[in-house]
């Protein structure tokens, strides 16, 4: 069965403090692994898609990296205004997401 | 930047009542979604709609629910007879060219059944 798993449930960290976020998978056929992050009653946006084992893609302080088995959203020198939960999904055979229960981050001054 | 779009923000209904959720996705994506996320727990797949049918859906889409695209902008889902474990957050997202492609999500529907 296609499952995602994402650790820690919680992170609080201080304004600078850089850190990770997992994301485990098992899937049938890797087409996509996704990150998103969730404002509270926001929808998720769109953050990073990652194909292939070695794949890295880099947005301002995130960057997020994949092997066969796990992806990490490294936060580097995080500030107050990054704090939202933090999603990562699976796209396997079919055009479905399967989504983790998220990390929620709270970044504070 | 293209946006989808959902209409109503908030929609509150009785149980046995039916309902429609409304989502405009972004006008050249040609694969379209709904999910819902119930307070607290995980985003969940409902249903993928692709060339004018349903693609695939899960054990959750039964037959209470449907969606449509009635026109060229719009994609529907409606709820026929809802239930109290129907309240939830609503998230209609659209894709591009691929169905592996970046799903972009709306701001969702929070649906409260009394």
């Amino acid at each position: 069965e296609d499952q995602v798993t994402q650790s820690p449930e919680a992170l609080r960290l201080q304004e600078g403090e850089s850190s990770s976020l997992n994301c485990s998978y098992t899937v049938s056929g890797l087409r996509g692994l996704f990150w998103y992050r969730q404002d509270p009653g926001k929808g998720p946006e769109f953050l990073f898609t990652l194909y292939s084992a070695g794949e890295e893609k880099e947005k301002e302080r995130l960057k997020a990296t994949l092997t066969k088995k796990e992806s990490f959203l490294h936060i580097t020198a995080p500030k107050p205004e990054d704090s939202a939960t933090y999603l990562c999904a699976v796209q396997g055979n079919t055009d479905k997401l399967i989504f983790g229960t998220g990390t929620r981050l709270q970044v504070f001054p | 930047e293209p946006e989808v779009t959902q209409t109503p923000s908030h929609q509150v209904t009785q149980m046995g009542q039916e309902v429609i959720l409304r989502c405009v996705p972004i006008s050249n994506h040609l694969y379209f979604y709904w999910y819902r996320q119930i307070l607290g727990q995980k985003v969940e797949f409902l249903v993928s709609f692709y060339n004018n049918e349903i693609s695939e859906k899960s054990e959750i889409f039964d037959d209470q629910f449907s969606v449509e695209r009635p026109d060229g902008s719009n994609f529907t889902l409606k709820i026929r007879s809802t239930k109290l474990e129907d309240s939830a957050m609503y998230f209609c997202a659209s894709s591009g060219e691929a169905s592996s492609y970046e799903q972009y999500f709306g701001p969702g529907t929070r649906l409260t059944v009394t």
